[in-house]
Formats: structure tokens, C-alpha cells, sequence
């Protein structure tokens, strides 16, 4: 079976600039969810979808962070502009019912 | 308040020993909790779950649940030196859907 699938792996930008990321979950996995993780810290969550509806984003910076899972299958996450402070990872992972998600390798922004 | 609370370590164990890891969460009614090892730049891998009081072992893992306590611990025996990363707590509180993760806490196991 594979994993979640993450691309890019790495990202370099300047601050005010935009970057998108994308996903692909485990297949059949109906929950996608996104989190940031910055170094020393454990992820947040910054939004989670069931199919393609939005169930919670209540952590998502909206004025500059924006996502969609529009077929309900796989998501891409923006920032636009970036600030500084939005360098760490991005975390994608998927579910299946309650046992757990799983995350995929992540991609790794750093804003200059 | 939804807040899991772990100690960041690191915590040192020789091969072979018991290492144990601990987490406190803030909700008693949480009803779902989650062991993660995540190895230095590396993504989150889950290593058990655990859902009623008491243990639950898998190998070498035994993840253990006090609700009264709001505490939730992971034992590894037997430790490896491929052991050494960090491990996070994660809780489902209860009436939300999404998990809460701890800061994580970084074990060594020295040779």
C-alpha cells in the first residue's frame, strides 16, 4: 500500500512571496489533514478535510494560508505572501476511521 | 483548553534498559490517545494507540492509560540505539475530531 504522497520536498522563497504544496493520501483514506511543525515543537493542525468538506480549519492564518481538496482526494495547501515566521515543515496525513493518521514525508519551507 | 504535556527530554538509557515516556493531558473525557516516534528529519510514524484503561502491548511496546490521572505513558523495552528519536503524544479530546500533539520527548539509548 502506499504512503501519503508529498511534493516538493524542500522549498526556498522570499518573504511576500507565494508557495503552493500538495498531497495525495493513502488510498481510500476520506480524512486529509495539514500540519505545520516547527522545529522543537510537535505539529499543529492547521486544517482537516472529510472527502472534499472542510471540518476543521479553526487554526488556519486565513488572511495568507488557503487549501483545497476539490475531488476529494488529493489537497494542495498555499501561502501567499509568505512571512518569515512560516518556515517549518508541512505535514500532510490521512485517515481511516479512528485509529490513527499517517503522515506523509513533509515538505520543508524556508522563507529568506 | 486542550493541552497534552510532555517533558522534552532528552532522556538517557543504555542499551537494553526500559526507557518510559510519559504525557499528561488536560480533558478527562478524552477518549483516544497516540504514540508517534518521529526520528530526526524525519515525518511522524505511529507506533500504537490506545483507547481504555489499563495496557496494551505490541512487541516491544506497552502503552500505558490512567483516565483518573489524565496520563498516558509509552515503555520500550529492551532498547535499541535505532530507538533514539523523538516520541510524541498525541490526545483526541473529546468533541473534536482532530488530535493534539505534545512537544515530544527525545530519547537516547547510549550503546
Amino acid at each position: 500500500e502506499a504512503g501519503v504522497a508529498q511534493s516538493p520536498r524542500y522549498k526556498i522563497i522570499e518573504k511576500r512571496q507565494s508557495v503552493a504544496f500538495w498531497c495525495n493520501p493513502i488510498s481510500g483514506h476520506a480524512t486529509l489533514y495539514w500540519y505545520q511543525q516547527i522545529l522543537g515543537q510537535g505539529p499543529k493542525l492547521l486544517i482537516q478535510f472529510q472527502n472534499n468538506g472542510v471540518v476543521d480549519d479553526s487554526q488556519l492564518p486565513k488572511d495568507r494560508f488557503s487549501a483545497e481538496r476539490l475531488k476529494g482526494v488529493d489537497s494542495t495547501l498555499k501561502i501567499q505572501p509568505a512571512k518569515l515566521e512560516d518556515s517549518a515543515v508541512y505535514l500532510c496525513a490521512s485517515s481511516l476511521g479512528k485509529t490513527g493518521e499517517y503522515f506523509g514525508p513533509g515538505t520543508r519551507l524556508t522563507v529568506t | 483548553q486542550k493541552e497534552v504535556e510532555q517533558n522534552s527530554g532528552p532522556l538517557s538509557v543504555p542499551e537494553g534498559a526500559i526507557a518510559s515516556l510519559n504525557c499528561t493531558y488536560s480533558d478527562r473525557g478524552s477518549q483516544s490517545f497516540f504514540w508517534y516516534r518521529q526520528y530526526s528529519g524525519k515525518s511522524p510514524e505511529l507506533i500504537m494507540f490506545i483507547y481504555s484503561n489499563g495496557d496494551k502491548e505490541d512487541g516491544r511496546f506497552t502503552a500505558q492509560l490512567n483516565k483518573a490521572s489524565q496520563y498516558v505513558s509509552l515503555l520500550i523495552r529492551d532498547s535499541q540505539p535505532s530507538d533514539s528519536a523523538t516520541y510524541l503524544c498525541a490526545v483526541n479530546f473529546s468533541g473534536y475530531s482532530t488530535l493534539t500533539f505534545g512537544k515530544g520527548t527525545m530519547l537516547l539509548v547510549s550503546p
